[in-house]
């Protein structure tokens, strides 16, 4: 069975914070593929990244960076000098080569971040 | 280019009775998926179609079921509806490549279901 879980359920910090957001996976699949997406407000889970189980390198993209640890199955993301408009629901996901297409998603930490 | 569309964005029912959502897929995509999002709790699949068949499917009753149209849109019906059913249905479409073992999903903005 595959599972993600999302330990932190919400998180605040104060602008220009560094934060960090769990992620840690479940598959017995050998090729599969971890998300991190983000939910404003509105509603519309926005893609951020995509990693695919051969590729331990972290990956910076602008404030945003994840750190990819196939040894302790977790997948972490962390936002540094965070903005007020970081404020949203952010999900880690996993879908496995057994069930392409099925995303299996955590339960999403709330990031608020404070003026 | 227009991005995956659902309709309606918000929609009211009573329990028993039966709705119906729609999706429209990215342009170039031809498979949809949908998934439930209960308030607090992250999205959970409940199928997908691809070639207006079922290719796979959630732990969700047969009260849900769905169809593919042959220009790849998609509708979720709902019957016999409870008050669980309350929740953000949200559709994702993608193109199906022999190349890839996985091909990412991109999210409409979904359609908010509140039953009375």
């Amino acid at each position: 069975a595959q599972k993600v879980t999302q330990a932190q359920t919400e998180i605040s910090v104060v602008e220009k914070e560094d934060v960090t957001l769990d992620c840690v996976y479940e598959t017995r699949d050998t090729t599969y593929y971890l998300f991190w997406y983000k939910q404003p407000p509105s509603g519309e889970l926005v893609f951020l990244i995509r990693r695919n189980s051969f590729d331990e390198q972290n990956e910076i993209s602008g404030r945003y960076s994840w750190n990819f640890q196939k040894s302790t199955s977790s997948f972490n993301f962390t936002i540094t000098a965070s903005q007020v408009v970081d404020s949203a629901v952010y999900f880690c996901a996993l879908t496995g080569s057994s069930n392409t297409g099925k995303l299996i998603f955590g339960q999403g930490t709330t990031l608020q971040v404070k003026p | 280019d227009a991005g995956v569309t659902q309709s309606p964005t918000h929609l009211i029912k009573t329990r028993g009775q039966q709705v119906t959502l729609r999706c429209s897929p990215k342009s170039g995509h031809d498979t949809v998926s949908w998934y439930q999002q209960a308030l607090g709790q992250g999205p959970q699949f409940i199928f997908q179609y691809y070639e207006e068949e079922e290719r796979q499917r959630g732990n969700f009753p047969d009260r849900f079921s769905g169809h593919q149209f042959p220009n790849y849109s998609s509708e979720l019906n709902v019957n016999a509806l409870l008050l669980g059913d309350s929740a953000l249905y949200l559709c994702a479409s993608s193109v199906t490549s022999t190349r890839s073992s996985y091909n990412e999903q991109f999210f409409g903005p979904g359609t908010r279901l509140t039953v009375l």
